[in-house]
């Protein structure tokens, strides 16, 4: 399966904007990159997934390098709500090397946000 | 539109009972996933399931452990003579097809304690 690193922490104050990094160098044509979070308690929830172009959504955008081995997740103006496990995810095609249906997270970065 | 529901929030078993976990999908998905967090541990595939089918199982203990999602109902984990090492938050995903460009929507998750 194409793996994904990240940074294990990060810290922000709120209100500021915030850039968690993925790489993903070994990421095959096909795969999406997802991105998802889990806050203390509960369970994962989406964010954001993307194939190649840049992707806006109401809760965060995802920026996705040229040649793909790379993403950032971006959110423009964290909240304490914001403080959370980000997962960066690479999610395949049937058939292809990467895992297909399933999820499979790694060890994500804890965002801590400052008030 | 509700999303996906797992009961009970909380279950305490003694070693040896059965565990029963229920997960329904979000309407309209035929697509369910569980997957297993350990404590102080990262979310672990274990199952995916499609109305009346296995898809791919590479993440279940292979014994003890089963699961199943009818026809009709919930989709429905059972564990067998719980020992504590089965402790863990279990959580649901649905979604409306495998597709990788489709995300998985979570329950908040069974907490299960084993005595």
């Amino acid at each position: 399966d194409a793996k994904t690193t990240q940074p294990n922490s990060m810290e922000s104050n709120e209100e500021e904007p915030v850039h968690l990094p993925c790489n993903h160098s070994t990421i095959s044509g096909t795969d999406y990159i997802h991105w998802y979070r889990q806050l203390p308690s509960q369970g994962p929830e989406y964010v954001i997934h993307g194939l190649t172009s840049n992707v806006n959504n109401r809760m965060a955008s995802l920026a996705i390098a040229e040649d793909r081995k790379s993403s950032t997740l971006i959110l423009h103006r964290a909240t304490l709500r914001d403080a959370a496990v980000y997962y960066c995810i690479l999610r395949g095609a049937p058939g292809g090397g990467t895992s297909y249906g399933k999820l499979t997270f790694g060890q994500g970065t804890i965002l801590t946000v400052h008030p | 539109n509700a999303g996906v529901m797992q009961n009970p929030r909380h279950l305490v078993r003694r070693r040896g009972q059965e565990a029963r976990l229920r997960c329904s999908p979000m309407k309209g998905h035929s697509h369910v996933y569980w997957y297993r967090q350990l404590p102080e541990e990262g979310l672990k595939f274990m199952v995916y399931l499609q109305k009346e089918n296995i898809i791919d199982e590479s993440g279940m203990p292979k014994e003890r452990f089963s699961a199943e999602f009818p026809k009709e109902g919930p989709s429905i984990l059972r564990i067998q003579q719980v020992v504590r090492g089965d402790s863990a938050a279990y959580f649901c995903a649905s979604s409306p097809t495998g597709q990788s460009n489709q995300p998985q929507h979570f329950g908040d998750g069974t907490r299960l304690s084993i005595l």
